[in-house]
């Protein structure tokens, strides 16, 4: 069981935008650790997507969006590929753990 | 170019232990954390400890405490993972990557290819 919470999976069209939680508490994201988020293609490693809470890679393009509040950060995705279609991953610390944490990672369908 | 390149899949059995290379190159090598993130068969990743290449300071997961030893070697700029006691659920791609930020960081912008290792009687 992940101290981060994602939900398992999420799917929309082409097109449209989707929105990926990462649920903590006070002891991990809420405490103030950075937030980073993980796009992970079936078969390969994961690649960085988002830094530091909402901020993209050097080649990200800016469909990809990262945000955080209190407890909680989101990642969405705008403008919706096909090549989207991965697992998302977010990841902080957890200072009561005194470990770095991932979520437990949502399937992206592109329907 | 920063390569992170990882040893060989391997096969090894109950109680046994492993050891497992990550060979890096294209950056300087003490000014970036080393971390190794583990991914079981169809499950999310999970991570399992990091080195600080310039001092050698370490730190692990509470879960393998005990069990794993990441280590350096500096004249090559190669870390290593070593898990002992290895069980079946043990069975996973093992990730090495490197941090972008300078001193303690956990944003991992490159990572090597991964190493499957089997644990199985």
């Amino acid at each position: 069981q992940s101290v981060l919470t994602q939900p398992p999976s999420v799917s929309a069209a082409p097109g449209q935008r989707v929105t990926i939680s990462c649920t903590g508490n006070s002891s991990n994201i809420g405490a103030g650790y950075a937030v980073h988020w993980y796009q992970q293609l079936p078969g390969t490693a994961p690649k960085l997507l988002i830094y530091t809470n909402n901020n993209r890679p050097s080649g990200v393009p800016d469909r990809f969006f990262g945000s955080r509040s209190d407890t909680s950060a989101s990642l969405v995705i705008s403008g919706l590929q096909a090549e989207d279609e991965a697992d998302y991953y977010c990841q902080s610390h957890d200072r009561s753990l005194t470990s770095v944490v991932f979520g437990g990672g949502t399937k992206l369908t592109v329907l | 170019q920063v390569h992170l390149v990882q040893s060989g899949a391997e096969v090894t059995k109950p109680g046994a232990s492993m050891k497992i290379s990550c060979k890096t190159s294209g950056y300087t090598f003490t000014s970036h954390y080393l971390h190794w993130v583990r991914q079981a068969p169809g499950q999310g990743l999970e991570w399992m400890g990091l080195i600080n290449p310039s001092g050698g300071s370490t730190s692990y997961a509470q879960k393998f405490q005990g069990r794993v030893t990441v280590t350096r070697d500096m004249s090559t700029s190669t870390v290593y993972l070593e898990l002992t006691s290895l069980r079946s659920e043990d069975t996973a791609v093992y990730f090495c990557a490197k941090t972008m930020s300078y001193a303690y960081a956990f944003d991992l912008d490159y990572w090597g290819q991964g190493t499957l290792v089997t644990v199985s009687s």
